[in-house]
């Protein structure tokens, strides 16, 4: 059963700094694309960054270039996101996600982790 | 202001059918990017309802269908039971920025 569990997310100040870990099982972790993708209180879904499957290849969402850094683990079945310069909009869920090949969208989801950006 | 426009609401009576729309433009739907649907219950991560315009993934039932034309798409809902009520969004892949979501629809069962 493909298991993803984000952990890492909590309160912290504008300009301040988290990493955001998922850790992946039950599927082969070094074949997937993997995304971060997050969702504001009582907002919709925002595509945040993804990672080719050995990490050669990242893309970002505009707003968190130069701020968020994306990497993986292979050899610990674990995807992280590092976030800095952190503002009060990044506050959102953030979920991991899997790339399913060819594009078609991502067919597993962790159950998120709650990053609070707040004095 | 989400790259992909859907309504913001639709509501329907318990068996109706109730259709949700998506609209892009010519870097991404129109593209010929394939359209995805996500069904996201009150408090869970978003399940993939639709993949690729109109398949669908083991388990989902046959009553959720998609479809695309142009750059515009829709995912249709027949028989409509009070556990669909959920918000539904769109998603595709756009040349320039990666991927893209709708703002969401939330349906609601009359």
């Amino acid at each position: 059963e493909v298991q993803l569990v984000e952990s890492g997310g909590g309160l912290v100040q504008p300009g301040g700094s988290l990493r955001l870990s998922c850790a992946a099982s039950g599927f082969t972790f070094s074949s997937y694309w993997m995304s971060w993708i997050r969702q504001a209180p009582g907002k919709g879904l925002e595509w945040v960054a993804n990672i080719k499957q050995d990490g050669s290849d990242k893309n970002f969402l505009d707003s968190v270039k130069g701020r968020f850094t994306i990497s993986r683990d292979n050899a610990k079945n674990s995807l992280y996101l590092q976030m800095n310069s952190l503002r009060v909009e990044d506050t959102a869920v953030y979920y991991c996600a899997r790339d399913t090949p060819n594009k078609k969208g991502h067919g597993y989801w962790g159950q998120g982790t709650l990053v609070t950006v707040s004095t | 202001q989400s790259v992909l426009t859907q309504p913001p609401s639709v509501s329907g009576a318990p068996g109706q059918r109730v259709t949700i729309s998506c609209t892009g433009s010519s870097s991404n739907i129109g593209a010929g990017y394939g359209v995805h649907w996500y069904q996201q219950l009150p408090g869970t991560a978003p399940k993939l309802l639709i993949y690729d315009d109109s398949n669908r993934p083991s388990g989902v039932p046959d009553r959720f269908s998609g479809s695309k034309s142009g750059s515009s798409a829709s995912l249709a809902i027949t028989g409509l039971q009070a556990e669909d009520e959920a918000d539904y969004y769109c998603q595709s892949y756009d040349r320039s920025l990666s991927w893209v979501f709708g703002g969401g629809t939330k349906l609601t069962v009359l």
